[in-house]
């Protein structure tokens, strides 16, 4: 099946900093992919949709300068987030979508922890 | 009402049972829909796509019903190794894809 690789799977940094994670399609284009968010034991949380080409579209109560999303890339999505803070904490995962099926292809998720 | 509902459960299984999930939607434009399964701490895996003729892979059997809008999934045979989260994703086709989540069912296969 398609992979799609997502780094780092694990990023400790101090308050105030920014941390970038990177998702990357290696078998095929992805125009879509998404960034979730995970806390414990609860449901994935869509962050964004990011599109290769324009500005992504965010789901309400995401702050779009606090996460910044670029999609550089057919294979390409970076999330970066500024200005850490302890409730940042999380697992964080991307997805690209095939085209063809819609089927989507996960990241093997980034854990941040912000101390 | 969500889009796309799950039951939580957990679902409190023995090994060797047999369990079903349903996942039901709310938009009969839907186009697409799959199961997938995530292992606590892990990213969501695709464990079978869903057929409007219903398809089976192995112990797993997965069925849609669009006239009453719901797909189900059903273990045949539980293992231990089935504890997890069970995510239904339905697509919706806008142009692209647009894929939605349902909050997931838990199952626990216990010995």
């Amino acid at each position: 099946g398609a992979v799609v690789s997502q780094h780092p799977s694990r990023v400790i940094c101090k308050s105030g900093t920014s941390v970038k994670i990177e998702c990357r399609s290696l078998d095929f284009q992805a125009t879509t992919m998404f960034w979730y968010r995970q806390f414990p034991k609860k449901s994935l949380m869509l962050m964004a949709t990011s599109n290769e080409g324009s500005k992504a579209t965010y789901e309400q109560g995401v702050e779009k300068d606090k996460f910044l999303i670029n999609h550089a890339s057919l294979t390409l999505s970076t999330l970066t987030v500024t200005s850490a803070h302890p409730e940042d904490s999380s697992f964080y995962i991307c997805s690209a979508q095939a085209g063809l099926t819609g089927e989507l292809f996960f990241g093997e998720g980034s854990r941040l922890t912000v101390l | 009402r969500k889009e796309v509902e799950q039951d939580p459960g957990p679902f409190n299984v023995p090994e060797g049972a047999t369990v079903a999930f349903n996942c039901t939607y709310s938009n009969s434009a839907s186009q697409s829909f799959f199961w997938y399964r995530q292992d606590c701490r892990k990213e969501p895996k695709l464990l079978m796509s869903v057929y409007s003729s219903g398809n089976e892979d192995g112990r797993f059997t997965a069925q849609l019903n669009r006239a009453s809008q719901y797909i189900s999934l059903l273990i045949r045979d539980s293992k231990l190794s089935d504890s997890a989260t069970y995510l239904c994703v339905v697509n919706l086709s806008g142009g692209s894809y647009i894929p939605t989540f349902g909050r997931g069912t838990s199952l626990i296969v216990h010995p």
